[in-house]
């Protein structure tokens, strides 16, 4: 069975410090999808990225970037220079393709103090 | 940009009444799906829908619940009798392809803002 493990409940952090949220997966699938989703206060779940099992290559997109190891099962998510605004709950996400659905983590409460 | 749109916003209800949640997904969608998440808890999957019928479901979608796309555009969840234990925020969600590696490379999954029930 599938499993996402956010061992980070809550992280504070102050502005304009870089912070790691950590993601370990479990899966049996050899093919499979790993997404990272922001959920801010106000409840709504925003995208942020999908990354295909098969496609090692860390990516960075603005402020944040993201580091995948298959070989620890990890997949990693870095805000450099944190805003107030980044302040959400941060799901990581696990869906071995076709019609499953995605199984989430517990999610991250990241709290970025001005 | 196209969004999944849900209705209403939020919902009260007693409990043992039926409920009725209403999503329209993105118009060239062809996968859809409901998740819930109790409050302060993690989101959980409750069963996709395609080509008019459940694809997967999981251990919570129980027959108190069902879900139907009584026409082109609208993509409901039921749940017939509702428990305390329903209470949460549930979200629908669309996607254009399977997520297979012949996808998108973008998001897959659209979510919609979500509609707050509360059972009292």
């Amino acid at each position: 069975a599938q499993k996402v493990t956010q061992a980070q409940t809550e992280i504070s952090v102050v502005e304009k410090e870089d912070v790691t949220l950590d993601c370990v997966y479990e899966t049996r699938d050899t093919t499979y999808y790993l997404f990272w989703y922001k959920q801010p206060p106000s409840g709504e779940l925003v995208f942020l990225i999908r990354r295909n099992s098969f496609d090692e290559q860390n990516e960075i997109s603005g402020r944040y970037s993201w580091n995948f190891q298959k070989s620890t099962s990890s997949f990693n998510f870095t805000i450099t220079a944190s805003q107030v605004v980044d302040s959400a709950v941060y799901f990581c996400a696990h869906s071995g393709g076709g019609a499953d659905g995605l199984t989430f983590g517990k999610g991250t409460h990241l709290i970025i103090q001005p | 940009e196209p969004e999944v749109t849900q209705t209403p916003s939020h919902q009260v209800t007693q409990m043992g009444q039926e409920v009725i949640l209403r999503c329209v997904p993105i118009s060239n969608h062809l996968y859809f799906y409901w998740y819930r998440q109790i409050l302060g808890q993690k989101v959980e999957f409750l069963v996709s829908f395609y080509n008019n019928e459940i694809s997967e479901k999981s251990e919570i979608f129980d027959d108190q619940f069902s879900v139907e796309r009584p026409d082109g555009s609208n993509f409901t969840l039921k749940i017939r009798s509702t428990k305390l234990e329903d209470s949460a925020m549930y979200f629908c969600a669309s996607s254009r392809n399977r997520q297979d590696q012949y996808s998108s490379y973008n998001s897959p999954l659209h979510f919609g803002n979500g509609t707050r029930l509360t059972v009292t």
